[in-house]
């Protein structure tokens, strides 16, 4: 069965860093690119961050380009997403999705979401 | 970035009745790219059409969709409880992939 959990959300000050994982389980990690899509209180979802397989390339839309990161780990099977410079529009439940294999960047597979909160 | 438009924003239907989702898209994409997803309240989205117009694996047959270029639809042919959700589209064409606002479907 396919599996994705985050963790490392929670509440962090404007400003400051917060590093989001998931971890996966039930295929085989290193064969497919993987996202990150967040969703504010009552909005609607915003695709994030996605990484190749290998991790050499990685795609963002400009509200996060410059401040987030996404990277993973296939050895460990994990995903991560670095969070810097937080704003608080970026108070949101973050989903790592699996995207699937071939070219349609469809997203098959999600997690239950980490809740992060910016505020002072 | 491609935006999509979904509509209605919100559908209030009967059980057994036939409830349609349409979603524009600013630019013309290839149907692989389009996609439906399923949220139910407080969960996580799950897939459920894939390419326009294929299910996503355990998705009843009620579930389907259709389109081209620029526009596209989303159908329940017999609305059941178990499918009061919000239902988005979202592109895969090009960078930033994008998803429609949503569509909350409730029952009368």
């Amino acid at each position: 069965e396919v599996q994705l959990v985050e963790s490392g959300g929670g509440l962090v000050q404007p400003g400051r860093s917060l590093k989001l994982s998931c971890a996966a389980s039930g295929f085989t990690f290193s064969n497919y690119y993987m996202a990150w899509v967040r969703q504010a209180p009552k909005k609607g979802l915003e695709w994030v961050a996605t990484i190749s397989t290998s991790g050499s390339r990685t795609y963002y839309p400009d509200s996060v380009k410059g401040r987030f990161t996404i990277s993973r780990d296939n050895a460990k099977s994990s995903l991560y997403l670095q969070m810097n410079s937080l704003k608080s529009e970026d108070t949101a439940t973050y989903y790592c999705a699996r995207l699937s294999i071939g070219t349609t960047h469809v997203m098959d597979a999600w997690g239950q979401g980490a809740s992060v909160t910016v505020s002072s | 970035a491609i935006v999509l438009n979904q509509s209605p924003s919100s559908i209030i239907a009967s059980q057994g009745e036939k409830v349609t989702i349409t979603c524009r898209a600013s630019s013309s994409i290839s149907s692989n790219y389009l996609h439906w997803y399923q949220q139910k309240p407080g969960a996580f989205p799950k897939l459920v059409i894939y390419s326009t117009s294929y299910r996503a694996s355990g998705v009843p047959s009620r579930f389907s969709g259709s389109g081209s270029g620029t526009s596209y639809s989303f159908t329940i042919s017999r609305v059941e409880a178990e499918d009061v959700a919000t239902y988005y589209c979202q592109q895969g064409s090009s960078n930033p992939y994008t998803f429609g606002a949503g569509t909350k479907l409730e029952l009368k």
